[in-house]
């Protein structure tokens, strides 16, 4: 059972263009959004996270967009550039409160910024 | 601090082999997971530790096994191995059951 679906599973985007990726989730118990960022033959990273008393969160070029409504989060690479090329994955949790659950992940998205 | 280590970063083994996978941490983290990870499945939880001595299967545990003897170490088992480990295992410790993975470099491991 996916309960974090991402997308687009790859991703091509030229040098300045802004890099959208998208994830939807099932449980609304969910309370934490991070993004985790991975570059070939290294561990994930994480990158930027949100929880959902909050509709954006900005970290440099890296913004994150949440519709608590739609259970829907999405990462924004503004001005992308050559070295964001990585897998980006999206991931969620119950992290807060008397009852944490283990992140579950999304199925990754390769990003692709060509020069 | 060297973070999380792992060791081997390679390893080829036959079919019915076993293997333990290494997994060290010097943060002082209470929570130490292992994930397999697969073309197009994303990173999927094997089993976790929230401390010395606990563990708990995650959403693919079947084939392998864990202990958590000291709050650094957290090995993992692979009894008889089988064509459908190939993956890359990636260890990963954290404060929070949910909170910032920090992961290894992980182990790309091949049975044929």
């Amino acid at each position: 059972q996916q309960q974090v679906k991402q997308s687009p599973q790859s991703l091509i985007v030229q040098k300045g263009g802004i890099s959208i990726i998208n994830c939807a989730y099932e449980n609304t118990a969910f309370d934490y959004f991070p993004w985790y960022q991975q570059f070939p033959g290294k561990g994930p990273a994480l990158l930027i996270a949100i929880r959902p008393d909050v509709s954006e969160k900005k970290e440099g070029r890296f913004t994150i967009s949440f519709n608590k409504s739609a259970k829907q989060f999405s990462l924004h690479i503004m001005d992308s550039q050559p070295g964001d090329s990585a897998t980006y994955f999206c991931a969620a949790s119950r992290n807060y409160g008397g009852s944490q659950g283990n992140l579950i992940f999304g199925k990754g998205t390769k990003l692709s910024v060509k020069p | 601090n060297a973070g999380v280590t792992q060791t081997p970063k390679f390893q080829v083994l036959k079919t019915g082999q076993s293997m333990t996978l290494q997994c060290a941490q010097d943060m002082n983290h209470e929570y130490m997971s292992w994930y397999r990870q697969d073309p197009g499945m994303g990173l999927r939880l094997i089993h976790y530790s929230v401390g010395a001595g606990i563990t708990d299967q995650g959403e693919v545990p079947n084939g392998y096994n864990v202990s958590r003897s000291t709050t650094e170490d957290f090995p993992l088992r692979l009894l008889s191995a089988a064509p459908s480990q190939t993956s890359v295992y990636f260890c990963a410790s954290s404060t929070r059951l949910a909170g910032e993975q920090f992961f290894g470099p992980g182990t790309r491991l091949t049975v044929l």
